[in-house]
């Protein structure tokens, strides 16, 4: 079965400082993986997506399928990165798994 | 483009009761998909539809069910609810598929006593 961990439901880090959310799936086919965010009272939006390799907001994702994971990066973190951060995963069945969550404060 | 809209925002049912939740896409999509979002967890996927039929389907019970208008727009239909069901709903848009960037609405919360 499909699942995507999210190991840190909260990650507190300084402004300035770099910050990495963990993601890891487990599926034994070719995935798509997505970042998507919420910030406070908006709605829930995509940040970025495996399949693009862009940098949205200096965030940016590398799909390792040797250890199955795909990790968010931002080398500086800004206080208006403060959100709740999902990675998800689409399977080749067009099935959308989302992970936990992970709350990221950025501390000024 | 006022975006995805749902209604209602909120719901209070009963155990036994059914509820039907809907959900309209942003103009130019025809894929809606639902999800279901319990306190402290992330979405699950419960249905996906793209021109009035479904394309993807979730591990949830034969108590959901679905349906999209030809004017895109999507009911969701919850039999027999249970205490568990209670949760925010949430609607998504794309042009047409999952893989594309997906456009939330706000949820519906539905409260289940």
């Amino acid at each position: 079965a499909q699942r995507v961990t999210q190991p840190e439901k909260l990650l507190s880090v300084f402004k300035g400082a770099p910050v990495e959310l963990k993601c890891n799936y487990s599926y034994s086919g070719s995935p798509e993986l997505f970042w998507y965010v919420q910030y406070s009272r908006q709605r829930l939006q995509l940040l970025l997506r495996h399949i693009s390799r862009e940098s949205i907001k200096g965030f940016t994702a590398d799909l390792n399928k040797g250890e199955t994971s795909f990790h968010l990066k931002k080398p500086f973190a800004q206080e208006e990165d403060s959100a709740m951060y999902y990675c998800a995963l689409l399977n080749t069945g067009n099935q959308f798994y989302f992970g936990t969550g992970t709350s990221l404060t950025v501390i000024p | 483009d006022a975006g995805v809209t749902q209604s209602p925002t909120h719901l209070i049912k009963t155990r036994g009761q059914q509820v039907t939740l809907r959900c309209s896409p942003i103009s130019g999509h025809k894929s809606v998909s639902w999800y279901q979002q319990v306190l402290g967890q992330g979405p699950q996927f419960i249905f996906q539809y793209y021109e009035k039929e479904e394309r993807g389907r979730g591990n949830f019970p034969d108590r959901f069910s679905a349906r999209q208008f030809p004017n895109y727009s999507s009911e969701l239909n919850v039999n027999a609810l249970l205490l568990g069901d209670s949760a925010l709903y949430l609607c998504a848009s794309t042009r047409r598929g999952l893989e594309e960037t997906q456009y939330f609405g706000p949820g519906t919360r539905l409260l289940v006593l």
